[in-house]
């Protein structure tokens, strides 16, 4: 598509239960990112995916986080029993493998646990 | 010290006026410089690439100081549609992972 895609724009969920997220990226772009922010907040790194490299998991918060990306194409971002503190904006970024042209970022999901 | 720094601000500034942020960064082996834009409750978008010569798109100039690893953006006759929070992105030094600094509020009023 023309740019990143990513849903459900916003999210209500229950705490302790488990939502995904979804992040459909730039058509060749090799490269995908997953950041957080909370309301007022910078940007927190997440995950980053490369092609078919193992992906950088080094900023997920606790292992009720995970990803998944196939390939070059579309990722997941699951939390498991989610908290209070999960509250924030998910968002979605992709690139060419050299990153020149900057990152191109999705409109997010706003995620609000209660 | 934090990896991307930036003065939050807010910089209250008059139509027309000239306004100028800083960003440092602490890795001096970084490549990529980035300046973007985030509109209130919405996705950063791209203003401009960081050149190291320097670089200027309409209004806007970047420069960046490796010396003093730093980089800058500089606005001129700042309008209204400016208010926004600027974000400084840096990529390169061994990572592939670009960090963003917590961005500079800028408030331009008539």
């Amino acid at each position: 598509g023309a740019g990143v895609s990513q849903s459900p724009s916003n999210k209500v969920t229950e705490k302790g239960k488990d939502v995904e997220l979804r992040c459909d990226p730039i058509s060749g772009h090799t490269a995908l990112y997953w950041y957080r922010q909370r309301l007022g907040q910078g940007l927190e790194f997440l995950i980053y995916f490369q092609g078919n490299s193992a992906p950088d998991k080094s900023g997920l918060p606790s292992d009720r986080f995970s990803a998944e990306r196939t390939g070059e194409s579309v990722s997941t971002l699951t939390i498991q029993r989610t908290q209070q503190e999960d509250s924030a904006v998910y968002l979605c970024a992709s690139s060419f493998s050299k990153d020149t042209y900057g990152y191109t970022f999705g409109s997010g999901t706003r995620l609000t646990v209660v | 010290r934090k990896e991307v720094e930036q003065d939050p601000g807010p910089f209250n500034v008059p139509e027309g006026a000239t306004v100028a942020f800083n960003c440092t960064y602490s890795n001096s082996a970084s490549q990529s410089f980035f300046w973007y834009r985030q509109d209130c409750r919405k996705e950063p978008k791209l203003l401009m690439s960081v050149y190291s010569s320097g670089n200027e798109d309409g209004r806007f100039t970047a420069q960046l100081n490796r010396a003093s690893q730093y980089i800058s953006l500089l606005i001129r006759d700042s309008k209204l549609s400016d208010s926004a929070t600027y974000l400084c992105v840096v990529n390169g030094g061994g990572s592939y992972i670009p960090t963003f600094g917590r961005g500079t509020s800028l408030i331009v009023h008539p």
